[in-house]
């Protein structure tokens, strides 16, 4: 069945950097755009960014614009999030979705969580 | 960016109650609309995409409606396990959420 795993959660300093990766089995993750998508502990659902199936296209939200760089390896099915210059407010769960073709997410992984703090 | 603003923010009901969910978006969206639910601890979980085209496997109580900039999420008779909080997301110009509904035991 399609899965998503994320991992690369921690505890990490104002300022600091952490990189989140995201195993996808069980569909042809190549055919598939994916996206990242936070929620702050006890708030809604904040879209992060999204990359094209080949990686050519990419978006960001503008709260993270400059310092989170998405990115994939389609021969090791595998999504990641560089996120650099953490803030406190970058506090979160972090999910990664399957992107129906730029549209709807299905399904979610668990998500891991990224706590900025000093 | 497109701005989706859910009402209410949360609700008591009872089983067997029907309930709806209403998203307002800023601008009109097409129908480029998905509604998902979230359970506590949990990852959310797609119900309806397009607007009102039912996710393979979603009970079909659940049904959405809508055009322009106004759009539903309607149970029709809710049941214990659809005591959760219920998010719309736009996908017309890149992607933005609603803040959310929570929907509660009476």
């Amino acid at each position: 069945q399609v899965q998503l795993v994320e991992s690369g959660g921690g505890l990490v300093k104002p300022g600091g950097s952490l990189r989140l990766s995201c195993a996808a089995s069980g569909f042809t993750f190549s055919d598939y755009y994916m996206s990242w998508i936070r929620q702050a502990p006890g708030k809604g659902l904040e879209w992060v960014s999204y990359i094209s199936s080949s990686g050519s296209t990419i978006y960001y939200a503008d709260s993270v614009k400059g310092r989170f760089t998405i990115s994939r390896d389609n021969a090791k099915n595998s999504l990641y999030l560089q996120m650099n210059s953490l803030r406190a407010e970058d506090t979160a769960v972090y999910y990664c979705a399957r992107d129906e073709g730029g549209d709807w997410f299905d399904p979610w992984g668990q998500g891991t969580l990224v706590t900025v703090s000093s | 960016d497109i701005q989706m603003t859910q009402s209410p923010s949360s609700l008591s009901a009872s089983v067997g109650d029907r309930v709806t969910i209403t998203c307002r978006a800023s601008q009109g969206i097409s129908n480029s609309l998905a509604w998902y639910q979230q359970k506590p601890g949990k990852a959310p979980k797609l119900l309806l995409y397009a607007a009102s085209r039912l996710e393979s496997g979603v009970p079909s109580r659940f049904s959405g409606s809508g055009s322009g900039t106004d759009y539903t999420l309607t149970i029709s008779s809710l049941q214990p396990e659809d005591f959760a909080t219920y998010y719309c997301q736009q996908y017309y110009s890149t992607r933005t959420f609603g803040q959310g509904t929570k929907v509660e035991i009476k």
